[in-house]
């Protein structure tokens, strides 16, 4: 079993529809969870933080994370076609300098 | 703020042989982590340089090595190339935070 599993894709939606990405992941010493977004050739983009449970807003994007049940969700509201990217869920277990454990990554379509 | 860079953009080798790949950190920053991606993964750890010392590895041969300078760049050297390391490097800084910046990675082709 992986440390860190992402539901698989792809994923399409219309434009405006609230888009829901999951992983689950089995390492209970998981502290720190990130989302970052990867468009096509290019590296991972840093898109939400969040230390141990609860949820964090920013804009369009809500990061929740629920550690009795180890499993991590971001949502996209509002989704716009240049949301299309892959996106993958990553932790750490300590703070600071620890190595980060990735997802698979799930692409996702966004047509207008 | 200058980001994270990383050069070359891209490159092919033949098996066997050696690559070195670089990353400037963002200004700032003092650590530098390695991962490898391979087509349709997520991004695997190598090692984390923080300091220019090693900080930390992950499940890769010894071929795969690494330096930190006295700027906090750092390098990636793949000894004895092999067709399975084909993949894209990517590079990441950080400041004693969890959070990690990524560079735009190194695609590299082995053939």
């Amino acid at each position: 079993q992986k440390e860190v599993e992402q539901d698989p894709g792809p994923l399409s939606v219309p434009e405006g529809a609230i888009v829901s990405l999951n992983c689950t992941y089995s390492n209970s010493a998981f502290q720190y969870f990130m989302w970052y977004r990867q468009y096509s050739r290019k590296g991972p983009e840093l898109l939400m933080y969040t230390y141990s449970s609860g949820n964090k807003e920013d804009g369009r994007f809500t990061a929740q994370v629920d550690k009795s049940s180890k499993y991590i969700s971001l949502f996209i509201r509002d989704s716009q076609p240049s949301d299309s990217a892959t996106y993958l869920c990553a932790m750490s277990r300590t703070g600071a300098n620890s190595k980060l454990t990735f997802g698979k990554g799930i692409t996702l379509s966004v047509r207008p | 703020e200058t980001g994270v860079t990383q050069s070359p953009t891209h490159l092919i080798k033949t098996r066997g042989q050696q690559v070195t790949l670089r990353c400037s950190s963002q200004s700032g920053h003092n650590t530098v982590s390695w991962y490898q991606q391979a087509l349709g993964q997520g991004p695997q750890f190598i090692f984390q340089y923080y300091r220019e010392e090693e900080n930390g590895r992950g499940n890769f041969p010894p071929r795969f090595s690494g330096l930190q300078f006295p700027n906090y760049s750092s390098e990636l050297n793949v000894n004895a190339l092999e067709l399975d390391d084909s993949a894209l490097y990517l590079c990441a800084s950080s400041r004693d935070h969890p959070e990690q910046f990524f560079g735009p990675g190194t695609r590299l082709t082995v053939l």
